[in-house]
């Protein structure tokens, strides 16, 4: 099916550790984002990528890098994980750029859990 | 200050019994407000769009409204497999996540 993958679905780090979060859509979409869902704190935006090449820092940029390797890949980089960093990871696509609004396709998450 | 807020946190429906969300919206430049569904473990999964007060959209047992403040999410005849968490979003060149509301409808 049509959509956007994000791997790995859990994953349990120690505080220091770095790791990788993959994400791809196959819908050709110009606009990808990264963002961490916390009890009681909504969604809120890491970084966004309005097209291949270009990222952009969101709310909560700090710990975090990202890549966009390709039109169809955006990936998340953690290089010291803290505790604070324990959360559920989404990444998103949409259709427009990110000053177009539009709806967003979301993958099924990350569940990140830092010791 | 943009800010979406929704209100009750968590609702507990009978099956059958109808009844509203509200999504209270302060945001400046308003180009969409979204509704999006999440179940457990899930990513949301997106229903609908408003652009402008008035207007309203239907996808089964679902309706959104919008006016120039809020936004309501009507649920008719409800049944358990409504139960999610329900999401509203403001968008202006940026998304703004209400904390969203937990339906729960029972058989």
């Amino acid at each position: 099916n049509a959509g956007v993958t994000q791997t790995p679905k859990f994953q349990v780090l120690k505080t220091g550790q770095s790791m990788t979060l993959q994400c791809a859509q196959d819908m050709n979409h110009n606009s990808m984002y990264w963002y961490r869902q916390d009890p009681g704190m909504g969604l809120r935006l890491i970084y966004y990528s309005a097209s291949e090449g270009t990222t952009d820092k969101g709310e909560v940029p700090n710990g975090y890098n990202v890549s966009r390797l390709n039109k169809r890949e955006f990936s998340l980089r953690l290089e010291s994980a803290a505790p604070s960093q324990t959360s559920v990871y989404f990444c998103a696509s949409s259709e427009g750029t990110v000053q177009t609004v539009y709806g967003y396709t979301f993958g099924s998450g990350t569940r990140l859990t830092v010791v | 200050e943009d800010q979406v807020t929704q209100s009750p946190e968590a609702l507990r429906l009978q099956e059958g019994e109808s009844s509203s969300l509200n999504c209270s919206y302060t945001v400046s430049g308003l180009r969409g407000l979204f509704w999006y569904r999440q179940d457990p473990g899930k990513g949301p999964e997106f229903l609908f769009t408003l652009y402008s007060a008035g207007e309203e959209k239907e996808k089964e047992r679902l309706k959104a409204t919008l006016t120039k403040k809020e936004s309501f999410l009507h649920i008719t005849a409800p049944k358990p497999e409504d139960s999610a968490t329900y999401l509203c979003v403001a968008g202006s060149g940026k998304l703004i996540f209400g904390q969203g509301t937990t339906l729960q409808v029972k058989p």
